[in-house]
């Protein structure tokens, strides 16, 4: 089985700083890692994702992450937010050939202040 | 293209009524997923289908039943509602594993038991 440990429920962050979202995962099987952002009353969207080769990742919106295997994290990053960027982000792992069916994390809420 | 269209958006129920959640694609996706989110707990799937005719349990099943009698729809069932089934239900589709590996997510149906 596979886990997701977001460490921190809420990142306050002032508008042009950079942030760092913190994810951890556990599994025993290799991975694809995955990270979602949930705008208010809305859905899951899909900010980037890592199945295999550069361990750095770029995805919309101007967010990366990096995967690292001997720490088993996959950190999101953005060098300068955006008040528009406040949202709900989630973490998630899904095992390779295990059809698709993803873990997530509990969440971090993103609140980008003036 | 809508994507991933579920339906109703909102919906209350009292304790002991049954209902039926729709959800729909039109990407001829295989894979289909129910997930529930909760506050604090991230989502965790529900059932999910890798087919039509065929559905598998994934982490909190109970309470629930799913039928894919199409392949583009996804049905989700509550026979005896109750209120620790209060919570904002999200289905997905995904094709199978493969190098675009990426659910995509309907906007979610945010149920009430009271």
């Amino acid at each position: 089985a596979q886990s997701v440990t977001q460490l921190d429920s809420q990142v306050p962050v002032f508008e042009e700083a950079p942030v760092e979202l913190r994810c951890n995962y556990s599994s025993s099987v290799s991975v694809y890692l995955f990270w979602y952002v949930q705008y208010p009353n809305q859905g899951l969207q899909l900010l980037l994702k890592y199945l295999s080769g550069s361990t750095l990742v770029k995805g919309i919106n101007g967010f990366e992450a990096e995967f690292n295997k001997s720490q088993t994290s996959f950190h999101l990053r953005k060098p300068s937010v955006h008040i528009s960027d406040t949202a709900e982000y989630f973490c998630a792992v899904s095992r390779t050939g295990g059809g698709n069916k993803l873990t997530f994390g509990t969440g971090t809420q993103l609140k980008v202040e003036l | 293209n809508a994507g991933v269209t579920q339906t109703p958006k909102f919906r209350v129920l009292k304790t002991g009524q049954s209902m039926t959640l729709l959800c729909a694609q039109d990407m001829n996706h295989e894979y289909m997923y129910w997930y529930r989110q909760d506050p604090g707990m991230g989502l965790r799937l529900i059932h999910y289908s890798v087919g039509e005719g065929t559905t598998a349990k994934g982490e909190v099943p109970d309470g629930y039943n799913v039928s894919r009698l199409k392949k583009q729809n996804f049905l989700l069932g509550l026979e005896s509602a109750a209120p620790s089934q209060t919570s904002v239900y999200f289905c997905a589709s995904s094709r199978q594993t493969g190098v675009n590996t990426e659910a995509f997510f309907g906007q979610g149906t945010r149920l009430t038991v009271v």
